[in-house]
């Protein structure tokens, strides 16, 4: 199975912050991974795929990057809206596997 | 609107089965895969099983944690996906949530449900 690893697990951060999230595959992924948002008690939401394509809907503020192994999720500049758990996932397989998650918190 | 709604959650024994449904609408049921995905109590997001779509067989596949208990199953003539869990465990405690995706390039489409929560507690 293709494990994914992300980094850091949780970050600190204030309103108008430029935040980067690191995950990295075991293995090539080409270009099929995907990023979510998920807030406390909510589905996980579609931010980004095909590692820099961003969702209909989506902020401009948001943006992937990477292809291989190694992909980064950064937000310009952080809103309030934006504390929540982020997530990696590779679909680049049929046994999708995720990042354990980063938690964007407040400063 | 695309919706998908899981249901069939509750509360139940180790060594015990349960049913869970995903009802999709607002979208053509038939041209999606369907996930499975899970996620403990505090913790990350798992993944479950998957099912192709019926034009590609149907084909399955699971983690390894549930493969020989957990069968996923579909009616698309009623917009319906299924996730039979037989011998549950504790470990299975979970909120469930069932994903319908689609690649049609450039798009990527990924629905999905708000999960419905299963306990597996003596």
């Amino acid at each position: 199975d293709i494990q994914m690893t992300q980094s850091p697990s949780t970050l600190s951060a204030s309103v108008g912050d430029r935040v980067t999230i690191t995950c990295r595959a075991s293995q090539s992924i080409s270009s099929w991974l995907a990023w979510y948002q998920q807030k406390p008690g909510k589905a996980p939401k579609l931010l980004i795929y095909k590692a820099s394509t961003l969702e209909t809907g989506v902020p401009s503020r948001f943006s992937g990057s990477g292809s291989g192994t190694q992909f980064t999720l950064t937000i310009s500049s952080l809103q309030p809206d934006d504390f929540a758990t982020y997530y990696c996932q590779q679909y680049n397989s049929y046994s999708r596997t995720f990042g354990q998650g980063t938690k964007v918190e407040v400063k | 609107e695309v919706r998908l709604v899981e249901s069939g959650g509750g509360l139940v024994q180790p060594g015990q089965s349960l049913s869970l449904s995903c009802t999709g609408s607002g979208f053509t049921f038939g041209d999606f895969a369907i996930n499975w995905f899970r996620q403990a109590p505090g913790r990350g997001l798992e993944w479950v099983g998957f099912m192709r779509r019926e034009v590609f067989g149907g084909a399955t596949d699971y983690a390894a944690s549930v493969k020989g208990r957990f069968t996923i199953s579909r009616d698309d003539s009623k917009s319906i996906v299924y996730l039979q869990m037989n011998s549950l465990k504790t470990e299975d405690t979970a909120m469930y949530y069932c994903s319908a995706y689609r690649i049609v390039a450039p798009y990527f489409f990924d629905y999905w449900g708000q999960g419905t929560l299963v306990t597996v507690s003596s």
